[in-house]
């Protein structure tokens, strides 16, 4: 059974750097038939998916326009998790932050997720 | 990217009585050499991440009762809940993985 777990800092301040780690089980962050991603929720934006990181022979990123150049998600083999870094963060990237698995085998779409975070930026 | 609207906002129906929720994409999301439309759905309930329910526009989630399907091709999606249980009150979202993902605004249903 996959889980995901995450943990982090409810609350930021403004130009600083966010920073979430998601907590694999029940399936490995180098698998081959999975990507791992993070998303947002918020009033105003709604759902939003910030980027994903996935392992195909090498690793690839991929980042949503909105925020590239301020994101960076990485994997840790090691720990058997996956990060996110949001820099220079304003109050307009308060939201919930979940991860989440992409089912690439079969379903293709978002079947597993964290637990949510929600992450105030705020002096 | 491609948007995602949904219809309606929101949504009071009986107990018992059937829910559609409509859902389309500013671009087909069909992707003909698989033959799979990049398409699923989701339900939220209030404090909790959102559960896939469908996805390729109409294969149901383990788990998932049978009285949620998912229909259509193209550009134009469909949810329907056959016969509304209280358990099923919550926002459904759909959402498109053809190219970078995107979600619709969300459907809020209710126990009319």
């Amino acid at each position: 059974q996959v889980r995901l777990q995450q943990s982090g800092p409810g609350l930021v301040k403004p130009s600083q750097t966010l920073s979430l780690t998601c907590a694999i089980s029940g399936d490995s962050v180098s698998s081959s038939n999975a990507a791992w991603n993070w998303i947002r929720q918020s009033p105003s934006r709604g759902l939003e998916w910030l980027g994903r990181t996935n392992y195909r022979s090498k690793w690839y990123s991929d980042y949503a326009v909105s925020v590239k150049g301020r994101i960076t998600i990485n994997a840790d083999t090691s720990k058997n998790q996956f990060s996110l870094q949001l820099n220079s963060v304003t109050p307009e990237d308060t939201a919930v932050y979940y991860c989440a698995r992409r089912d690439d085998l079969l379903r293709g779409s978002f079947d597993h997720w964290g637990q949510g975070t929600l992450v105030t930026v705020s002096s | 990217d491609i948007v995602m609207t949904q219809s309606p906002d929101s949504l009071a129906v009986s107990l018992g009585e059937r829910a559609t929720i409509n859902c389309k994409s500013s671009q087909s999301v069909l992707y003909s050499s698989h033959n799979k439309n990049f398409l699923g759905w989701y339900q939220q309930k209030p404090g909790q991440p959102p559960k896939l329910l469908i996805y390729w526009a109409s294969i149901r989630e383990s788990g998932v009762p049978d009285r949620f399907s998912g229909s259509g091709s193209g550009s134009d999606f469909t949810l329907t809940i056959s016969s509304l249980q209280a358990e099923d009150v919550a926002i459904y979202y759909c959402q498109q993985y053809y190219t970078t993902p995107t979600f619709g605004q969300g459907t809020r249903l209710e126990i009319k």
